[in-house]
């Protein structure tokens, strides 16, 4: 079955420590997003990545790197640097053409205790 | 830069009556694409609705349909027949020239029996 996978669905971090959530697609699609979501603030783009070796800061990039060396693989990291990093993260990808919908995993609950 | 509003956070709809969520948009972009997403308790975001801002026609998908007004900036979902199965996060989106999806808030739609 074609699509996108997210692992862990619920992750926790102490204070201090770097966690790398998973996302993974099988649909051949060039462009892939992570997005974070809090409580009444819809999705926020953190960073995307329309080719292998090339991505783009969004909107809320401090605190979280990534790396897209695979078409199929875009891994983020929530640094120790991210203030408040607790939130729920969705990976989505779309075929890089302007009007695609973007597929989205089924996202991971990122807890710091 | 663009905005997407969803000015009703919550809404309330009786089974089998029809309900509409309003979007407004801002964008100096002529050419550009709108979409309505689902979230539903589960948490995966689902595709309910495209629309092309070059088309004139408004978008239908079975009980779902839009109402498109490309001069007022405006794209309202409207769900005819509601089900119990509706309930959820509604999210309207919009897509320009760099490819990467501008969310809204988001608007709860509750269905009563």
């Amino acid at each position: 079955d074609g699509g996108i996978t997210q692992s862990p669905k619920y992750l926790f971090r102490k204070e201090g420590q770097n966690v790398t959530l998973s996302c993974e697609q099988n649909l051949n699609h060039d462009a892939m997003y992570w997005y974070r979501q809090d409580p009444g603030q819809g999705l926020r783009l953190i960073y995307y990545s329309q080719i292998v070796n090339d991505f783009q800061k969004g909107d809320i990039a401090e605190g979280y790197s990534v790396s897209r060396e695979k078409k199929e693989s875009f891994p983020l990291t929530v640094t120790s640097a991210q203030k408040n990093p607790t939130a729920f993260y969705l990976c989505a990808s779309s075929p890089w053409t302007s009007g695609n919908e973007q597929f989205f995993g089924p996202g991971t609950r990122l807890t710091v205790l | 830069a663009q905005t997407v509003t969803q000015s009703q956070p919550e809404m309330s709809v009786q089974e089998a009556e029809t309900v509409t969520l309003s979007c407004t948009y801002d964008t100096s972009e002529s050419d550009y694409y709108l979409f309505w997403y689902k979230q539903p308790p589960s948490r995966q975001m689902i595709l309910v609705i495209r629309q092309e801002a070059y088309k004139q026609q408004n978008a239908t998908e079975n009980r779902f349909s839009v109402n498109f007004q490309k001069a007022a900036k405006s794209f309202s979902l409207k769900i005819s027949d509601s089900q119990l199965g509706d309930a959820a996060m509604y999210f309207c989106a919009y897509g320009g020239s760099q490819g990467n999806l501008i969310f809204g808030k988001g608007t709860k739609l509750s269905v009563k029996p």
